[in-house]
């Protein structure tokens, strides 16, 4: 059975910076895109990053770029959103997910990302 | 900007009866390899989305086959040929071909 769990979250102040973990199982890890969309309250579904199989490629939304960076440890059946300069509109729950035929088709529950002074 | 917009906003829909999702992209989705690269989710109260619909109108494993997806470049439909109860959620058209990915606002489904 497929299956990606998220990890990381919590309470951060404004600007301050949070790590996040996706640890996947049941499927050939290093042969998945994989991504991480988010919710904010009150919003609806915002793609946030993506990353191919091995690494080399990753794609981010206008939003997060600069700011965020997506990788992977396929040894340890990984993925990782490093995010910095948080800001309040980043407060969201944040779904890992694996994607293929350019669709996401395995979520995870999801990780609250709360940013507050 | 590419924009995704999706109609209605809202859906009232009595059990039983059929309900439809419009969702246009300002772009078409038509990928040289023949498939239209968008995709449908839903995301019920509580709990993470799930794919209903891949590749335009492919339906995801485990997905009941009372939700079809069609449609080509840049109008798209999900229908629902009877809705039950459980169907309530939040829907979701989202595009795979222009970077960066996007989703449209989401349809709230509510049983009358």
């Amino acid at each position: 059975e497929v299956q990606v769990v998220e990890s990381g979250g919590g309470l951060v102040r404004p600007g301050g910076s949070l790590r996040l973990s996706c640890a996947g199982s049941g499927f050939y890890f290093g042969n998945s895109w994989m991504g991480w969309v988010r919710r904010g309250p009150g919003k609806g579904l915002e793609y946030v990053a993506n990353i191919n199989g091995d690494g080399s490629e990753t794609g981010y939304a206008d939003s997060v770029r600069g700011r965020f960076t997506i990788s992977r440890d396929n040894a340890q059946n990984s993925l990782f959103l490093q995010m910095n300069s948080l800001g309040v509109e980043d407060m969201a729950i944040y779904y890992c997910a694996t994607a293929q035929s350019a669709a996401f088709d395995n979520w995870g529950q999801g990780v609250l990302v709360t940013v507050s002074s | 900007d590419f924009v995704m917009t999706q109609s209605p906003l809202s859906l009232p829909v009595t059990p039983g009866e059929p309900a439809s999702i419009s969702c246009r992209s300002s772009q078409s989705l038509l990928h040289s390899s023949g498939y239209n690269y968008l995709s449908w989710y839903l995301q019920k109260p509580g709990q993470s989305p799930h794919l209903l619909i891949y590749l335009g109108s492919t339906r995801a494993s485990g997905v009941p086959d009372r939700f079809s997806g069609s449609g080509s470049g840049t109008d798209f439909t999900l229908k629902i040929s009877r809705v039950e109860a459980e169907d309530v959620g939040t829907y979701y058209c989202m595009q795979a071909l222009h970077s960066p990915i996007t989703f449209g606002q989401g349809t709230r489904l509510e049983i009358e």
